[in-house]
């Protein structure tokens, strides 16, 4: 069990540009989710994966956001035309969905500065 | 749709002293409850959780928590902090397995020697 990782760890970016931020789950799990934590608060729920398929989009996320996770294992958020308030630590974690299991594995995190 | 409250932002606390911070949750169903830690420049690792049954859960480093559901509460304590407790601890709900996490706006807890 080598934890949950996150690719790259700090992503400076201009105002405009596109990033885009890739999380490796621990092995067995077949969910992964995505939070966004900015300073001072809570992780705030994004999307979420059940293997490829995705469940749940968070309706404060705009259109500019979007994840993949195509072979139900790595996923990739993806954010378009950057802006100064996307500046956030973007969080993901896995889980297994046997009711035993309700635990949520967080990873590092990326964090985003836009400038 | 739920909702979490951490009525504190900050605690200090001097070390082996008792700590208490306090979790309100709002939600029209049966929720599943967390408190996670955040120590600086680390991923958030799970405390404790409560599933069903016992209204009081223990967890990792000696911290416990009780479920209340009149009050609809879910306070964290530990009866003697370490200077390794200094960290941002938050409080989730989830109302079914494996669902998304509703967060808190976390506490502070500055242990202080």
């Amino acid at each position: 069990d080598t934890g949950v990782s996150q690719d790259p760890r700090h992503k400076i970016t201009k105002r405009g540009q596109n990033v885009t931020f890739r999380c490796d789950p621990i092995s067995e799990h077949n969910r992964l989710y995505w939070y966004r934590q900015t300073l001072g608060q809570g992780p705030e729920f994004l999307t979420y994966f059940q293997n490829e398929a995705q469940l749940e989009k968070s309706r404060l996320l705009s259109d500019r956001f979007s994840a993949e996770r195509p072979k139900g294992s790595f996923s990739t958020l993806e954010i378009q035309r950057t802006e100064q308030g996307d500046s956030a630590m973007y969080l993901c974690a896995s889980g297994r969905t046997e009711r035993e299991w309700n635990e949520q594995f967080f990873g590092p995190g990326t964090r985003l500065t836009v400038l | 749709a739920q909702s979490v409250t951490q009525l504190d932002s900050q605690v200090p606390v001097f070390e082996e002293a008792p700590v208490e911070l306090r979790c309100n949750y709002s939600s029209s169903v049966s929720v599943y409850l967390f408190w996670y830690v955040q120590y600086p420049n680390q991923g958030l690792q799970l405390l404790l959780k409560y599933l069903s049954g016992s209204t009081l859960v223990k967890g990792i480093n000696g911290f416990e928590a009780e479920f209340n559901k009149s009050q609809t509460s879910f306070h964290l304590r530990k009866p003697s902090v370490h200077i390794s407790d200094t960290a941002e601890y938050f409080c989730a709900v989830s109302k079914a397995a494996g669902n998304k996490l509703t967060f808190g706006g976390g506490t502070r807890v500055l242990v202080k020697p």
